[in-house]
C-alpha cells in the first residue's frame, strides 16, 4: 500500500493567481497521476507525471495552465496557473500499485477561486 | 473514453439491495470501484481483473464480464453508511495504469 500526503487540503484564491499543490508518497513510485473533480462531477485525469521526463497531459489540459514537477520518485507538484472561478475543483493526486492492485489517492485539495 | 455508469441515482431503504453497472467500449484490464462521500476523497472498495473474477467484501461484491466489458457492483442489505457516490474506474489493457472514471451513481440509503 501507499500513503499519500497532499497539501494544502483546501484554499481560497483570488482569480489570476496561481496555486501549487504538493503530493508526497511514502514509497517510491514510477507514475503519479493528477485528477480534477469539478463540483458534482466525476474525476478527470489531468496528466501523468513520470520522474525524469515531462508530464503527459490529457486532452483539454495544457502544461502552461497546469505545470507539473516530478523531481523524484516520491514527490510531485501540480500548479494551477492564472486561476479563474472555473478552476474551482477538488484536485487529487494518485499513484498506482503493481499491476492488478488498487490505485491510491491523496485526500485532495479543495480549491475555490473567487 | 469514459465508461457508462448506471443508474445515475438510486434511493434505498436500509436493508434493501442495489446493483450499479459500469460498461466500457474499450478492452479493459481492470475495473476499480470507489465510494465517495461529500467533501471527501474517494475510498477504494475493490478491484476486478479481466477473467470474469468476482470479489466480495462484507456485503459488497462485484463482478467483471470480460466479454461484455461490463462490471457490476452489488450492495446487499444496505446500511446507512453505504450512502455516497459510487464511481467505477476503468483501466484499459496496455495503458499506463491511469484510470478513466464513470460519471458516478449517487446512492442514498434511508432509515
Amino acid at each position: 500500500s501507499a500513503v499519500i500526503s497532499q497539501k494544502p487540503s483546501r484554499d481560497i484564491c483570488q482569480r489570476g493567481t496561481s496555486l501549487t499543490i504538493q503530493c508526497q508518497v511514502d514509497s517510491q513510485v514510477t507514475m503519479m497521476f493528477w485528477y480534477r473533480q469539478q463540483p458534482g462531477q466525476s474525476l478527470t485525469l489531468i496528466a501523468t507525471a513520470n520522474q525524469g521526463s515531462e508530464a503527459t497531459y490529457e486532452s483539454g489540459f495544457v502544461i502552461d495552465k497546469f505545470p507539473i514537477s516530478r523531481p523524484n520518485l516520491t514527490f510531485s507538484t501540480l500548479t494551477v496557473s492564472n486561476m479563474s472561478p472555473e478552476d474551482s475543483s477538488i484536485y487529487l493526486c494518485s499513484v498506482a500499485g503493481q499491476g492488478g492492485t488498487e490505485a491510491f489517492f491523496g485526500q485532495g485539495t479543495r480549491l475555490t477561486v473567487v | 473514453q469514459q465508461p457508462v455508469q448506471s443508474p445515475q441515482a438510486v434511493i434505498l431503504r436500509e436493508g434493501e439491495d442495489a446493483v450499479i453497472n459500469c460498461s466500457s467500449s474499450k478492452a479493459l484490464y481492470s475495473v476499480h470501484w470507489y465510494r465517495q462521500k461529500h467533501g471527501e476523497a474517494p475510498v477504494f472498495l475493490m478491484i476486478l481483473l479481466k477473467g470474469g473474477e468476482q470479489k466480495g467484501h462484507e456485503k459488497i461484491s462485484a463482478s467483471f464480464n470480460e466479454k461484455k466489458q461490463q462490471s457490476s457492483l452489488y450492495l446487499t442489505a444496505s446500511q446507512l453508511s453505504y450512502s455516497g457516490t459510487y464511481f467505477c474506474g476503468t483501466e484499459m489493457a496496455g495503458s499506463a495504469r491511469q484510470l478513466t472514471f464513470g460519471s458516478g451513481t449517487q446512492l442514498t440509503v434511508l432509515p
